[in-house]
């Protein structure tokens, strides 16, 4: 099936600095899925992008959906604490997530 | 709450026994899949139940079998154990193949 390779691995920031993760395959995605695990939690379903060259934004969450459909970015502004945790990608029907980058916000 | 119920929710055994995880999926969804995360890794798959028939599978051990019954919960049988078994064991649904992933609060499995 598709893989998808997500990066960075580990992300530290400062309360307030921005952070971005990259999803990328090396084939065309038909969509992609965004989730977030908070530390203890069980992921959670944020979005799913269909179209190439998509934007969504959810309050200060950005996500793009790449013009090849080969990669998908979530941008977060102005972090805060409570958007510690872990997201992951998932290429639409592949069962398999990206291995996720693991945000740290220091206050 | 996702809807999607597991049980248990912590479990502590020993090296060389056998465990039964449970999951009750959303009302409605026929797909059930389920992932083992050990600390801070990622989410490995392990397969796939679609209404009954397996699906899918992924990296599970040949001493971890599943199955999907008519009333469409699913079952995860774990074996001879060892140290390595302990993870988070996780259940998700989906109405479908395709769509958003509903996933469980986790079974926490802890070997000794």
């Amino acid at each position: 099936g598709q893989q998808v390779m997500q990066i960075p691995q580990y992300q530290h920031v400062q309360e307030g600095e921005d952070f971005t993760t990259y999803c990328n395959s090396s084939t065309t995605l038909s969509n992609i899925q965004w989730y977030k695990q908070r530390p203890g939690g069980h992921p959670v379903f944020l979005i799913q992008l269909v179209k190439s060259g998509e934007v969504k934004k959810q309050k200060r969450l950005t996500f793009q959906f790449g013009e090849a459909k080969k990669n998908s970015s979530l941008h977060i502004t102005a972090t805060q604490t409570t958007d510690v945790g872990t997201y992951f990608c998932r290429g639409q029907g592949n069962l398999i997530f990206g291995k996720g980058t693991k945000l740290s916000v220091k206050p | 709450d996702s809807g999607v119920t597991q049980t248990p929710k912590h479990l502590i055994t020993a090296t060389g026994q056998r465990v039964t995880l449970r999951c009750s999926p959303r009302s409605g969804d026929l797909s059930v899949y389920w992932y083992q995360q050990s600390l801070d890794q990622g989410l490995q798959f392990l397969i796939q139940y679609y209404n009954g028939e397996e699906r899918a599978k992924g990296n599970i051990l040949e001493r971890f079998s599943a199955q999907q019954f008519p009333d469409l919960h699913s079952e995860l049988n774990l074996s001879s154990l060892e140290l390595g078994d302990s993870a988070l064991y996780f259940c998700a649904s989906s109405a479908g193949g395709a769509g958003e992933l509903f996933f469980g609060e986790g079974s926490r499995l802890t070997v000794l």
